[in-house]
């Protein structure tokens, strides 16, 4: 199993551009989630998936993130437009069960390596 | 609210020594608890929860942790250090009640350990 694969692994670009950040889950896992990771605010659980439904974006920061799942084998994260201070390591995971068997069955989520965005 | 304080930064041990990795919390009604590290340009990998039963939990690499809700802590522990430890790490908590389903984590503790 190639775990949660995450594209590009690292994305600079210049304020005011749109940016896609793109996540392949782990095949048959049916939640996903969208995390950000700073110095200042630590991991952040933006939104969360389950059955490509979005079942909570209350931690989407503002109007100008976006977040869709098409199917289950692909999720993409979208800011526009950028700017600087949404600079961050962006993680997508996984979990093969749904909330709240989540954590019944002892599974932790598959995190990807994440992709460092910094925009300039 | 939910939160997590992981007080140490940083955590300094000799290879061979046993290390502690400090994490308390506050939740509403019984937590759920984990712990996750993380290596250099890497994701978040679990590493132990606690659900219910024993408050001993012990995960993977040799690593154990002691659920005390007294205390309200959840620290992380290796009866003996190894260079390769040497990563971030990460306590987490989620209550049993409405978004449960919401993880908190902590802001991460730094492991050196020295050969």
């Amino acid at each position: 199993d190639a775990g949660v694969i995450q594209s590009p692994r690292h994305e600079v670009t210049e304020m005011g551009q749109e940016v896609t950040l793109r996540c392949k889950p782990i095949s048959g896992h049916n939640s996903l989630f969208w995390y950000r990771q700073t110095m200042m605010r630590g991991l952040e659980l933006l939104i969360y998936f389950n059955n490509n439904v979005p079942i909570d974006d209350s931690g989407m920061p503002e109007d100008r993130f976006s977040a869709k799942m098409p199917n289950a084998s692909f999720s993409t994260l979208k800011i526009q437009p950028s700017e600087p201070r949404d600079s961050a390591v962006y993680f997508c995971a996984s979990n093969p069960f749904p909330i709240p068997r989540l954590y019944i069955r002892g599974y932790g989520y598959t995190f990807g390596s994440g992709t460092r965005l910094t925009v300039v | 609210a939910q939160s997590v304080a992981q007080p140490e930064d940083q955590v300094n041990v000799a290879e061979g020594n046993p290390l502690t990795v400090k994490c308390t919390y506050s939740v509403s009604g019984n937590p759920y608890l984990f712990w996750y590290v993380q290596y250099p340009n890497r994701g978040l990998q679990f590493l132990l929860k606690y659900i219910t039963g024993d408050n001993l939990v012990k995960g993977s690499y040799g690593f154990e942790a002691e659920f005390n809700k007294s205390q309200t802590s959840f620290h992380l522990k290796k009866p003996s250090a190894l260079v390769s430890d040497s990563a971030l790490y990460f306590c987490a908590v989620s209550g049993r009640m409405d978004s449960s389903y919401k993880l908190i984590f902590g802001s991460g503790t730094r492991l050196l350990v020295r050969p």
